[in-house]
């Protein structure tokens, strides 16, 4: 049990299917981030939640839409994909200041295995 | 932009064995650099993580140490042993200038075989 878990372990969908990531942290935490991970290429950021609010949105294409309905949850929401969107997905969490303290560490899930087939 | 180069890309040596892992970053404006594991198919597990004021951080038989001004992190594992075989991770949060920090730059990783 890691403290974040992340459902489901492994989606397969077509390129005009809609579905959805889930991620929920039971640490307490208030900040929230998705990443990607593709093969031979380091873990890219996403999106970042900080106390619910998105504050960073590292120009990732529309057809992915985060939502973040509490400090609790996160989701992504997934339409149209592409091939190359196929990729293992993590969701971290972490415990930051409202005054400006970044000295926390991260804590991932175990990632969605995604197949665009 | 902030990068995070790792090496060696990948590493074998027999059980038994004190290595070092190597990780250097371009941007020496950061809060902290933490160490992961990743074991295959699976998440991230944290290992260490150094603030930017701390020179290393040790947790049994593993230690790691971080140079902020030369951009460069060393993680030492101890008798290694063949458990410890998986992909580790060099990850930095970048600091703003203007205060703030976004999510963790991380490297491409060393993949890690201890021979039984």
């Amino acid at each position: 049990e890691t403290g974040v878990t992340q459902t489901p372990r492994h989606l397969v969908m077509g390129m005009t299917n809609k579905k959805s990531l889930k991620c929920e942290q039971h640490l307490g935490h208030n900040a929230m981030y998705w990443y990607k991970q593709s093969a031979k290429k380091p873990l890219e950021l996403m999106f970042v939640y900080n106390f619910k609010e998105q504050t960073e949105n590292n120009s990732v294409p529309s057809r992915f839409s985060p939502e973040c309905p509490n400090s609790s949850h996160l989701f992504l929401h997934l339409h149209t994909l592409q091939p190359e969107d196929s990729a293992l997905y993590l969701c971290a969490s972490s415990q930051d200041s409202e005054g400006g303290t970044y000295n926390s560490p991260l804590h991932f899930g175990n990632g969605t295995r995604l197949t665009v087939t | 932009k902030q990068e995070v180069t790792q090496i060696p890309a990948a590493l074998s040596v027999p059980e038994g064995e004190n290595l070092v892992l190597n990780c250097s970053f371009t941007d020496s404006a950061i809060y902290n650099l933490q160490w992961f594991r990743q074991d295959p198919g699976k998440g991230l597990t944290s290992l260490l993580l150094i603030q930017s004021s701390q020179r290393e951080q040790t947790s049994g038989r593993l230690n790691a140490s971080l140079d902020k001004s030369s951009g460069r992190s060393t993680l030492y594992i101890a008798a290694s042993q063949p458990g410890d075989s998986a992909t580790y991770l060099c990850a930095v949060r970048n600091s703003y200038s203007g205060g703030g920090a976004d999510g963790l730059t991380f490297g491409k990783g060393t993949h890690l075989i201890i021979q039984p």
